[in-house]
Parts: structure tokens; C-alpha cells; sequence
């Protein structure tokens, strides 16, 4: 079954840092570029960033860009998102889903919450 | 502030045709980039419901489709079924924001 599956959301003091997980199966995952979209509570969905197949692209929306980054681990089929300097604008429900900047996104993970909050 | 504006709602009878807009720029729909469409019911992950502005993945029901014009693309669902009441989203890329991958502001689909 090809499926998405995050991982690693929770509750963090603004400041923290927190390091999501994107575990994907029954895809060709080196060679699909991947993608984190978020969904504050009871917003719409805001892109937050995007990486090649190779990890050798990585591209950012400017509310996350030097806080956020983005990797992939090829031989595990799993994507990243490291979060550093959390505010409260950034809770939200985040799901990774396949695809590239622009391109439809077919699969997406079930999204995980990530709280910030004092 | 996204830049692809969608109305908040619509609403229409069962069996009713409606429609969603999502009216862009000249450097998103306006430029020829291609729009897609999801569906997303409440508590759930988006859905792919269009892709390049007319297409239906395996799956989707045909009272679903996409069109595209100038700076603006729309979604018109026909024959509407109270399970499509959800949260509808347009989405392209921009070359000219912060936001490369830009979702619309999202439609809330009401079945009266």
C-alpha cells in the first residue's frame, strides 16, 4: 500500500525546536520530491517547504526560511523537518505530501500537530 | 495572505451545480502554470480531486471538473451530493512570492 506516515509533533515552548518525521512506503521515494504543507487551527492550507528527490533542492516559504530545514534519508524512505525558533504561528497540523513545487500533491500523510505554547 | 482568492463559501441543493473560483495573477494561472484542486473533509488530509486544471484521478466521480481561463480557474461540482459537503482548495506556483507552491484561501461547500 502506498502510504505517508508523519511522525514526531507535540507540544513546545516558543523558542523550542522540534524535528517532524515523514515515513513513506510503496512509492520510488529517492527519485519523488516531497513536500511539507501546514493547516492552522481552523485556517486554510499554507505551503511550508519542498526538497528534490536528490535533497539537493530545497526551497522554503519565507515564514519558515532560517528557522526550518528540510532533508530526506533516501536508504530509509523518510523525509524531515527540523523546526528551530517555534512561535505560536506556527502551530498547526502539518502533513508531508508527494510532489514537487507546483505539481499536484496525489499522496499526503494523516499530518501531525505541533503545538507551541507556554 | 494567500494569493489565490476563492470565495469562503457556496451552497447549493442536492443535484445542484455549483461552482468555486480561484482567481490568481500574472504570476501564478496568468503565467500558464498549472492549477489543481482538493477536497478536504473535516479532520482529514486533503484529497486530489483535479490536477493540471482538467484532469480526474482514478477515482473521482465525473460531477467533478476543472477549467482554467486567463488568471483565473474554477471547479464546478454537478449533480451535488450531501457527501461532498467539505473544504475545497485551488493550488499553482508563483513565481513571484515568497510562497513558491500557493494554496487558494479555500471554498467551504455547503449541501442545504
Amino acid at each position: 500500500e502506498v502510504q505517508l506516515l508523519e511522525s514526531g509533533g507535540g507540544l513546545v515552548q516558543p523558542g523550542g525546536s522540534l524535528r517532524l518525521s515523514c515515513a513513506a512506503s510503496g512509492l520510488t521515494f529517492s527519485t519523488t520530491a516531497m513536500t511539507w504543507v501546514r493547516q492552522a487551527p481552523g485556517k486554510g492550507l499554507e505551503w511550508v517547504s519542498t526538497i528534490s528527490g536528490s535533497g539537493g533542492g530545497t526551497y522554503f516559504a519565507d515564514s519558515v526560511k532560517g528557522r526550518f530545514t528540510i532533508s530526506r534519508d533516501n536508504s530509509r524512505s523518510t523525509l524531515f523537518l527540523q523546526m528551530n525558533g517555534l512561535r505560536a504561528e506556527d502551530t498547526a497540523v502539518y502533513f508531508c505530501a508527494k510532489g514537487a513545487l507546483g505539481a499536484a500533491h496525489g499522496l499526503w500523510g494523516q499530518g501531525t500537530l505541533v503545538t507551541v505554547s507556554s | 495572505q494567500s494569493v489565490l482568492t476563492q470565495p469562503p463559501s457556496v451552497s447549493g441543493a442536492p443535484g445542484q451545480r455549483v461552482t468555486i473560483s480561484c482567481t490568481g495573477s500574472s504570476s501564478n494561472i496568468g503565467a500558464g502554470y498549472d492549477v489543481h484542486w482538493y477536497q478536504q473533509l473535516p479532520g482529514t488530509a486533503p484529497k486530489l480531486l483535479i490536477y493540471g486544471n482538467t484532469n480526474r484521478p482514478s477515482g473521482v466521480p465525473g460531477r467533478f471538473s476543472g477549467s482554467k481561463s486567463g488568471t483565473s480557474a474554477s471547479l464546478a461540482i454537478s449533480g451535488l451530493q450531501a457527501e461532498d459537503e467539505a473544504d475545497y482548495y485551488c493550488q499553482s506556483y508563483d513565481n513571484n512570492m515568497s510562497g513558491l507552491d500557493v494554496f487558494g484561501t479555500g471554498t467551504k461547500v455547503t449541501v442545504l
